[in-house]
């Protein structure tokens, strides 16, 4: 059974950083495109970042790019999306999602449960 | 980036009927390969998404067959030929047709 878990969120002031994470089990996790989807209390879903299979191409969306970083551990079957300088803009649950190539265009089949980043003072 | 709008925003439905959610594109989303990535997830209260459909029309794994998926070009539709209770939530289509992926705003189902 597919699963992906996801931890590291929390209340966070303005300008701080947070690591987000993500364990996965019950598939190759070494052979599937990763990615970060977000969404703001009560709004829709925004891709935020995916991530190779190797790591070796990472893309992000633009109001996340130059603050965030996703990366990935195969060894450990974990994601991370490191976040600094956060904004209030950037409160939203974060789900950690199985797929995002832009080759195979084959995405979010599995999502986790979530894990909820609030950006206040 | 292209836009989905999806139509209506809210749906109340009554039991045993059938509903359908509109989902339009500001490009086409025929790729080169010639298909088209249209996705269809589904949000429980509370829940995380889940995919019900991709590439138009092919349902995941698990998916009813109440559940059914059409369209081309710019113009794609969900059909649940008769709701149930448990299909209660928020729809979102989402293209990754064209970079970057994006999502509609959602289509609140409700029951009647």
């Amino acid at each position: 059974e597919v699963q992906l878990v996801e931890s590291g969120g929390g209340l966070v002031q303005p300008g701080g950083s947070l690591r987000l994470s993500c364990a996965a089990s019950g598939f190759s996790f070494d052979t599937n495109w990763m990615s970060w989807v977000r969404q703001a209390p009560g709004k829709g879903l925004e891709w935020v970042a995916n991530i190779k299979e190797d790591g070796s191409a990472r893309y992000y969306v633009d109001s996340v790019k130059g603050r965030s970083t996703i990366s990935r551990d195969n060894a450990k079957n974990s994601l991370y999306l490191q976040m600094s300088n956060l904004r209030a803009e950037d409160t939203a649950v974060y789900y950690c999602a199985r797929g995002g190539s832009p080759l195979s265009h084959d995405y979010f089949d599995y999502w986790g449960r979530g894990t909820l980043v609030t950006v206040s003072s | 980036d292209v836009v989905l709008i999806q139509s209506p925003l809210s749906l109340p439905v009554t039991l045993g009927q059938p509903a359908s959610i509109s989902c339009r594109s500001s490009q086409r989303l025929v790729y080169s390969d010639g298909n088209i990535y249209l996705n269809w997830f589904h949000q429980r209260p509370g829940q995380s998404p889940r995919r019900l459909i991709y590439k138009v029309s092919n349902r995941d794994s698990g998916v009813p067959d109440r559940f059914s998926g059409s369209g081309s070009g710019t113009d794609f539709t969900l059909k649940i030929s008769r709701v149930e209770a448990e299909d209660v939530g928020v729809y979102y289509c989402m293209q990754a047709t064209i970079w970057p992926p994006t999502f509609g705003q959602g289509t609140k189902v409700e029951i009647k």
